[in-house]
């Protein structure tokens, strides 16, 4: 079963709207949530990522919202614009002996009309 | 040049072939990892290395086996490729104590 569930699969905005991805949690022990961005063609590169002691972190246009007692956090593109058409994974980890190990949720494809 | 290299970008094989996807990093990272990407599942792991003598499996590790020859190189094996192996692989790398994954350009395998 998956641990990080994301919706939705696929948006579809136009250019100058809010996109919102959104994603839910089980394990109560993940203590990171980064956002990874995929281009066409290309690996997923890290985007921002947030730790739980606060509720939102802001880069740019891009933010994520983090509700701990909702095990829920979403990723915020304003002013959305084509070059932002990507597929978008979130993920979350704990901090373990094992080190930092990631559980990817299930990717929303992004597309942004212009 | 990328940082994280894999080969071959792309493959057709057929079933019950040996294939075998390689990664090297330049970036002096001691973690390394191979990813499976499927549309609606996202990125799943299927083995990583902390260091050139560890070895572990991830979540989706049968029909899968890895190497890490060298701290910058860590290559993946299907030993008898069969069709639900067609999918996007990814290596990924990281640095003990962070948690980003840096992640190669993918390879491309389709088993017929």
């Amino acid at each position: 079963q998956q641990q990080v569930k994301q919706s939705p699969q696929s948006l579809i905005v136009q250019k100058g709207g809010i996109s919102i991805i959104n994603c839910a949690y089980e394990n109560t022990a993940f203590d990171y949530f980064p956002w990874y961005q995929q281009f066409p063609g290309k690996g997923p590169a890290l985007l921002i990522a947030i730790r739980p002691d606060v509720s939102e972190k802001k880069e740019g246009r891009f933010t994520i919202s983090f509700n701990k007692s909702a095990k829920q956090f979403s990723l915020h593109i304003m002013d959305s614009q084509p070059g932002d058409s990507a597929t978008y994974f979130c993920a979350a980890s704990m901090h373990n002996n094992a080190g930092n190990m990631l559980t990817f949720g299930g990717g929303t494809r992004l597309m942004v009309k212009p | 040049d990328a940082d994280v290299t894999q080969t071959p970008r792309n493959r057709i094989t057929k079933t019950g072939k040996r294939i075998m996807l390689e990664c090297s990093q330049t970036k002096g990272h001691d973690r390394m990892y191979w990813y499976r990407q499927d549309p609606g599942l996202g990125l799943r792991l299927i083995y990583y290395s902390f260091d050139v003598k560890d070895i572990n499996k991830g979540e989706i590790s049968d029909g899968y086996s890895v190497s890490r020859q060298a701290q910058a190189k860590f290559s993946l094996s299907l030993e008898s490729a069969i069709p639900n192996q067609t999918a996007l692989y990814f290596c990924a790398t990281s640095f003990y104590g962070t948690g980003e994954l840096f992640f190669g350009e993918g390879s491309r395998l389709t088993v017929l």
